[in-house]
C-alpha cells in the first residue's frame, strides 16, 4: 500500500510554538497533499508538493518532501487556536488519494 | 470561491434501504470522486469518474454502490440496499482537468440503523 503514516498520532503544543507534523509512504507518488479536518466535518486542502520538489511555503505553513526517504513534513508557525484539527498527509498517484490516519493536533490557550 | 457541495449533510436511514447521495462539484471541474471515512478511521477512495464512466474504483465499490452524472451539474452516489457499515462520512470530490488538487465538500454523514 502507498497510504501515508503521519507522526505522532497527536500533538499538543502551547499557542504560539510551531507544530510539527511527520509523514511517511511506501510507494512511488506523483505528489503529496495536507489536508486539515475540523472535527466531525469536511476536508480542507492546505498544500500540494510535486514528487520533484523539495520544499513549499503558503502562509504560516511549511511543507518539506524528500523522496529518497519517502517521508514528508509540515510545519505550522506561530499555531492559533483556530489551527486546532487533524491534519492528513495524502500522497497522490493514478488519480486516486490515500490518506493516512492523521495527526491531532490541539492548541492550548 | 467555487465550491463542492453535498447534500443532504446528514441521513439516517434503516438497514435494506437505498439511499442517494448528491453531490455538485466546482462548475468547470471534469474528475469526480467519492470517498468515505468510517468514524475515528482514515479516510478512504471509493470510486473515479470520468468522461461518463467510472475510472477506478477501490475493493469497498462493491455492486450496492453505484454512481451517476444526472445533469450537467449534480453527482449521485448510490447505495442500493445499506447495511450497518456503511455508515459513514461520506465526501465527494472534484479535480480541474490538467489540475493536481482534489478540492472536497463538506461530507454527508450517513448512519444506518
Amino acid at each position: 500500500s502507498q497510504q501515508g503514516e503521519e507522526d505522532p498520532q497527536a500533538l499538543s503544543i502551547q499557542e504560539g510554538e510551531n507544530a510539527t507534523m511527520n509523514c511517511s509512504y511506501k510507494t512511488s507518488i506523483n505528489n503529496l497533499q495536507w489536508y486539515r479536518q475540523n472535527s466531525g466535518r469536511g476536508l480542507v486542502h492546505l498544500i500540494l508538493i510535486r514528487s520533484n520538489e523539495r520544499e513549499k511555503h503558503s502562509g504560516r505553513l511549511r511543507v518539506t518532501l524528500d523522496t529518497s526517504k519517502k517521508s514528508s513534513s509540515l510545519l505550522i508557525t506561530a499555531s492559533r487556536a483556530a489551527d486546532t484539527a487533524s491534519y492528513f498527509c495524502a500522497t497522490g498517484r493514478d488519480d486516486k488519494i490515500i490518506f493516512g490516519k492523521g495527526t491531532r493536533l490541539h492548541i492550548l490557550p | 470561491e467555487p465550491e463542492v457541495t453535498q447534500t443532504p449533510s446528514h441521513q439516517v436511514t434503516q438497514m435494506g434501504q437505498e439511499v442517494i447521495l448528491r453531490c455538485v462539484p466546482i462548475s468547470n471541474h471534469l474528475y469526480f470522486y467519492w470517498y468515505r471515512q468510517i468514524l475515528g478511521q482514515k479516510v478512504e477512495f471509493l470510486v473515479s469518474f470520468y468522461n461518463n464512466e467510472i475510472s477506478e474504483k477501490s475493493e469497498i465499490f462493491d455492486d450496492q454502490f453505484s454512481v451517476e452524472r444526472p445533469d450537467g451539474s449534480n453527482f449521485t452516489l448510490k447505495i442500493r440496499s445499506t447495511k450497518l457499515e456503511d455508515s459513514a462520512m461520506y465526501f465527494c470530490a472534484s479535480r480541474l482537468w490538467g489540475g493536481e488538487t482534489q478540492y472536497f465538500g463538506p461530507g454527508t454523514r450517513l448512519l444506518v440503523l
